[in-house]
């Protein structure tokens, strides 16, 4: 089955650079990537995704590319604030809207401001 | 906005014991998840649904049963409850056909001693 590896467990940056989180996927059919937030203590929820038609989307301060050769995507947080600092989850999915609709999610990247 | 909630928000139980955890979710979505997060693992899928009576099998459903009772209520069974699924568990919907996100619950931390 699919693997999602998110390769920085921990990030930190001073308030105001960028960060990037980066993610690879086994799984050739795999066609769409969300990403997920998780403040401290809370649930989780969407903040972004990109479908395997596109290699980049922004939404706001949020950027993802998707490189599908090497089969990696990743979120780029420009211009970071004190509400960024979460944990940030990548997942894949074969097939969204039909069949399965099942997310394979990575590990997660606890993501904090530097003080 | 999709709500989800789940019962109970914790819960302890022992070694053997017989723990149900309920999810509802009020906005008509096909799709439900059953998930575990634990440090080291992140989110780990054990069971989801894609409409009353049906199951489909996760990533991680060794010791664990569901069942889709109406389209608004998805239950996750320990029959026979062991440490090793102390975890914090999170339902999840998603409205499946048309619409992909997944919103979740806020959780129910259950340990087992």
């Amino acid at each position: 089955g699919e693997k999602v590896e998110q390769h920085e467990s921990t990030l930190s940056v001073r308030e105001g650079d960028s960060a990037v989180i980066n993610c690879t996927y086994t799984d050739t059919a795999s066609s769409y990537f969300p990403w997920y937030k998780q403040e401290a203590g809370k649930s989780l929820h969407f903040v972004i995704d990109i479908r395997s038609n596109v290699d980049r989307k922004q939404s706001q301060r949020l950027i993802v590319l998707l490189d599908k050769k090497a089969k990696r995507f990743s979120l780029h947080i420009t211009a970071t604030q004190p509400e960024d600092s979460a944990i940030y989850f990548c997942a894949a999915s074969r097939q969204p809207g039909t069949g399965s609709n099942r997310l394979t999610f990575g590990k997660g990247t606890k993501f904090s401001l530097i003080p | 906005e999709a709500a989800v909630t789940q019962s109970p928000r914790n819960k302890v139980t022992v070694t053997g014991g017989n723990v149900t955890l309920s999810c509802r979710q009020t906005n008509s979505h096909n799709y439900m998840y059953w998930y575990r997060q634990d440090t080291g693992h992140g989110l780990r899928l054990i069971h989801y649904s894609y409409g009353a009576g049906n199951l489909q099998i996760g990533d991680v459903p060794d010791g664990y049963k569901a069942t889709r009772t109406t389209q608004e209520d998805f239950f996750l069974l320990l029959e026979l409850a062991s440490p090793s699924q102390t975890s914090l568990y999170f339902c999840a919907s998603s409205p499946g056909t048309g619409g992909v996100e997944q919103y979740f619950g806020p959780g129910t931390r259950l340990t087992v001693l």
